[in-house]
């Protein structure tokens, strides 16, 4: 099977701009998480997408925000950009089954949000 | 927060085992115990999980506690390529698709 995919890898912005990503799952996965990586404040989670609806949030402000299709390709995106979103974003993908506790995510190589 | 402890830094002989230990003394009864590995700058790998069983796999061997409060990750023999920061997670159906990193253990290993 192939793995996560996440577009783009790199990408550079400037303050104020906004910015999608994108991320596929694994074939058959219906649950996609999507993290935030940076060297102060570590791997935090951003959000979970099942089945097209937002089923967990972090605490991110409202200027994160993600969506997921029916194909269950999920994107996130950050309305005007700061540059302390400079970050590895990542998504993981899992089966989505119950109970969650067993559900393990695989994670995607991430894109490198750099704001200028 | 984190709901486990790990030594910030390790070291390991080329070769040898890499045991990487973790507390998690607030473990409920329905979490798991994951462990993942990220090599700089690229995304987690899930290595293993286990309820209260030991388990082994391909990658490497979990070792849980009776008591549930502690565990160890054991790398059989340890490559350069196992160089890598190891993240003990805790995960239950409480956190749906929702995994909490603490700053993991950094595994040097050394030829």
């Amino acid at each position: 099977k192939a793995g996560v995919t996440q577009t783009p890898r790199y990408l550079i912005k400037t303050r104020g701009q906004q910015v999608t990503l994108s991320c596929s799952p694994i074939s058959g996965h219906r649950s996609v998480s999507w993290y935030q990586q940076t060297p102060g404040q570590g791997l935090q989670f951003l959000f979970e997408y099942f089945s097209e609806t937002q089923r967990n949030k972090g605490n991110f402000p409202g200027r994160f925000s993600g969506r997921q299709f029916s194909n269950s390709r999920s994107e996130m995106n950050v309305s005007t950009l700061e540059l302390g979103d400079s970050a590895l974003y990542l998504c993981a993908s899992s089966a989505g089954l119950a109970p969650s506790s067993t559900d393990t995510q695989y994670f995607g190589p991430g894109t490198r949000l750099t704001v200028l | 927060d984190a709901k486990t402890t790990q030594p910030p830094s390790m070291d390991c002989a080329e070769g040898r085992a890499a045991n990487l230990p973790c507390n998690h003394s607030t473990i409920s009864g329905n979490e798991y115990v994951y462990w993942y590995r990220q090599i700089h700058s690229q995304g987690p790998q899930y290595i293993i999980h286990g309820l209260k069983n030991n388990e082994t796999n391909e990658m490497a061997s979990l070792i849980i506690t009776e008591d549930r409060k502690s565990s160890t990750l054991i790398l059989p023999h340890a490559t350069l390529r196992d160089t890598a920061v190891y993240y003990c997670i805790v995960s239950g159906s409480s956190n749906t698709g929702k995994l909490i990193f603490g700053q993991g253990t950094t595994l040097q290993v050394k030829p």
